[in-house]
């Protein structure tokens, strides 16, 4: 079994929808939850972190952590055509990572 | 500007050839991460340094070597024993408190 396993989608969405991006995780040691937004050929980019159970909210996203479920989630309200990417979930120690969620949003 | 840095964002290797891809943050970051994207899939871990002069092996680990000599710096040199190296590689820095950043990639291919 991975350590993270994340909803493979692909996903497909039309303009102003809510996302909903998910990973569970196995490992209870895991401290640190990360969301970073990948496009095609690029780095990726962090978007969110945090370390407790609970929503942290930042603009359009919002990162919410069930520590007793082994459960985080990326929510994007009012999704654009821009949020076209590969969404990636990680945790601290190794910086172990999901496989990655590719979202498209048309127009 | 603080970050990190890549070099060189193209590179193309001989079969039986080592090469060795550069990473260099100014973060001032303990642990840097080396990891390998091959196309439509997510990242796998080749080596990561937690401190300097210390590292251990990722999921992926043969056929690569790193060395940690400085803080800032954690190059990773793909060796002829990489049976499949053309791929995408991503270093990382991170530190304690959460943020791990990456740089902007290599892509190597095999000519």
């Amino acid at each position: 079994q991975k350590e993270v396993e994340q909803d493979p989608g692909p996903l497909s969405v039309p303009e102003g929808a809510i996302v909903s991006l998910n990973c569970t995780y196995s490992n209870s040691a895991f401290q640190y939850f990360m969301w970073y937004r990948q496009y095609s050929r690029k780095g990726p980019e962090l978007l969110m972190y945090t370390y407790s159970s609970g929503n942290k909210e930042d603009g359009r996203f919002t990162a919410q952590v069930d520590k007793s479920s082994k459960y985080i989630s990326l929510f994007i309200r009012d999704s654009q055509p821009s949020d076209s990417a590969t969404y990636l979930c990680a945790m601290s120690g190794k910086l172990t990572f999901g496989q990655g969620t590719i979202l498209t949003v048309h127009p | 500007d603080g970050g990190i840095t890549q070099s060189p964002k193209y590179l193309f290797r001989k079969e039986g050839q080592n090469v060795t891809l550069s990473c260099e943050q100014n973060l001032n970051h303990d642990a840097m991460y080396w990891y390998r994207q091959d196309p439509g899939q997510g990242l796998r871990l080749i080596y990561y340094s937690q401190i300097v002069n210390d590292f251990q092996k990722g999921d992926i680990a043969e056929g690569y070597s790193v060395s940690r000599e400085k803080k800032e710096s954690f190059p990773l040199t793909v060796t002829s024993a990489q049976k499949n190296p053309t791929a995408f590689y991503l270093c990382a820095s991170s530190n304690w408190t959460g943020g791990s950043f990456f740089g902007q990639g290599t892509r190597l291919t095999v000519v």
